[in-house]
């Protein structure tokens, strides 16, 4: 079945400067990559997600990065803010077909 | 808030008792999930319902867990003869799943389950 690694565990930056969060992933059927935010005490929120067909997508100072070749893929946060602190999970999945496979996370904290 | 509601939020009990959880999906959401998170892990998938059908089950669903959608909108996951082992995070998602799109997961705030 699909595996998902994620690194690092954790990741300590401050304001203003750039965070990434790196995935691989093992089933090369899988065709869906979301990330989602998890914040203390709450479920995991959907922050962007890409599609096998696509390499990069974008969204303010989120995007995320795939390489299907390599069988990875990344979070890039810029300009990143104390709000952003939280951990991170990516997952995967072979989109309609089911259930997301999730890695173990990434506690993100952003010192002011 | 992202319109998945589950009740309670926080539930003590202790050992060999049984507990059952709720899950409210995002009202036109055909698609609903559980999943079960422990602390410092990802959520691990549980089982999933298309309306009332229950689609798939992960091998981590023991035979003391059972969950059901009977009308095909709220859910609830029961657990019988809890264990301490059974002490987690447990979340619901719901989705729309339309012809071959790929579906996009929504969580609900979850549902900690602390067995003494």
């Amino acid at each position: 079945g699909e595996n998902v690694e994620q690194h690092p565990s954790t990741l300590s930056v401050q304001e203003g400067d750039s965070a990434v969060i790196k995935c691989t992933y093992s089933d090369s059927a899988s065709n869906y990559f979301p990330w989602y935010k998890q914040e203390l005490g709450k479920g995991p929120q959907l922050i962007i997600d890409i599609r096998s067909n696509v390499g990069e997508k974008k969204d303010q100072r989120i995007a995320v990065t795939l390489n299907k070749t390599a069988k990875h893929f990344s979070l890039h946060i810029t300009e990143t803010q104390p709000e952003d602190s939280a951990v991170y999970f990516c997952a995967a999945s072979r989109g309609s077909q089911g259930n997301l496979i999730f890695g173990k996370g990434t506690k993100l904290s952003v010192k002011p | 808030d992202t319109g998945v509601s589950q009740d309670p939020r926080h539930k003590i009990t202790k050992r060999g008792q049984n507990v059952t959880f709720r899950c409210d999906p995002i009202s036109e959401h055909n698609r609903l999930y559980w999943y079960r998170q422990t602390l410092g892990q990802g959520p691990e998938f549980l089982t999933y319902f298309q309306n009332e059908a229950q689609l798939e089950k992960s091998r981590l669903l023991s035979d003391r867990f059972s969950a059901e959608r009977p009308k095909g909108s709220f859910s609830t996951l029961e657990i019988q003869r809890t264990e301490q082992g059974d002490s987690a995070m447990y979340l619901c998602a719901s989705s729309l799943v339309v012809a071959s799109t790929n579906e996009k997961l929504f969580f609900g705030s979850g549902t900690q389950l602390s067995v003494l």
